[in-house]
């Protein structure tokens, strides 16, 4: 089973270039979440998508858009990177926001901006 | 202000050295708290949820234990694959709340 899937994994930019993160769950779940995870820190909330065609800014949104674009797929945009954007990048799923099942991450992005 | 901290940051046991991990959280509204392991290059991968006070938890060498304030992951006996971060998150609303995590190493 592929559970949640991320592209691409590895990725290196420049300061004010653009470009999308990619993820695709293969479990049926509504909800869809991106998180940041940096060193020394815990994974912060960026935006979450409780269920198709909604989505909603979690602790740290600004300087990303994110697109719903099924019920399998939740994009991470940066319209213009910053340094300060560098991380590590997880997408995750869940049955449901207020459900109070599991999520269910993939392996992440790691992206650096030079 | 919600807040988690997990302690000690860093564990270094022996093989077979049992020990606890810590999590203090003040989060309002809590929803039950989630216990997650990470690899060096992986994603979370979830362990246990706990609902209420009293409530435990086991698999293999771990249990999960809450209290309303704390959360503890007890390991019994460990061994060199248990070596990986160890994260806690509350849910408050839906959303976790991570802790910064106790990365584990067991030496044989």
């Amino acid at each position: 089973n592929a559970g949640v899937t991320q592209t691409p994994k590895f990725q290196v930019l420049k300061t004010g270039q653009s470009m999308t993160l990619q993820c695709a769950q293969d479990m049926n779940h509504n909800s869809m979440y991106w998180y940041r995870q940096d060193p020394g820190m815990g994974l912060r909330l960026i935006y979450y998508s409780a269920s198709e065609g909604t989505t909603d800014k979690g602790e740290v949104p600004n300087g990303y858009n994110v697109s719903r674009l099924n019920k399998r797929e939740f994009s991470l945009r940066l319209e213009s990177a910053a340094p300060s954007q560098t991380s590590v990048y997880f997408c995750a799923s869940s049955d449901g926001v207020f459900s109070n099942q599991p999520q269910h991450f993939g392996d992440g992005t790691r992206l650096s901006i030079l | 202000e919600d807040q988690v901290t997990q302690s000690p940051e860093a564990l270094r046991l022996q093989e077979g050295e049992s020990s606890s991990l810590n999590c203090s959280y003040t989060v309002s509204g809590l929803r039950g708290l989630f216990w997650y392991r990470q690899d060096p290059g992986k994603g979370p991968e979830f362990l246990f949820t706990l609902y209420s006070a009293g409530e435990e938890k086991e698999k293999e060498r771990l249990k999960a234990t809450l209290t309303k304030k704390e959360s503890f992951l007890h390991i019994t006996a460990p061994k060199p694959e248990d070596s990986a971060t160890y994260l806690c998150a509350p849910a408050q609303g839906g959303k976790l709340i991570f802790g910064q995590g106790t990365e584990l190493s067991v030496k044989p």
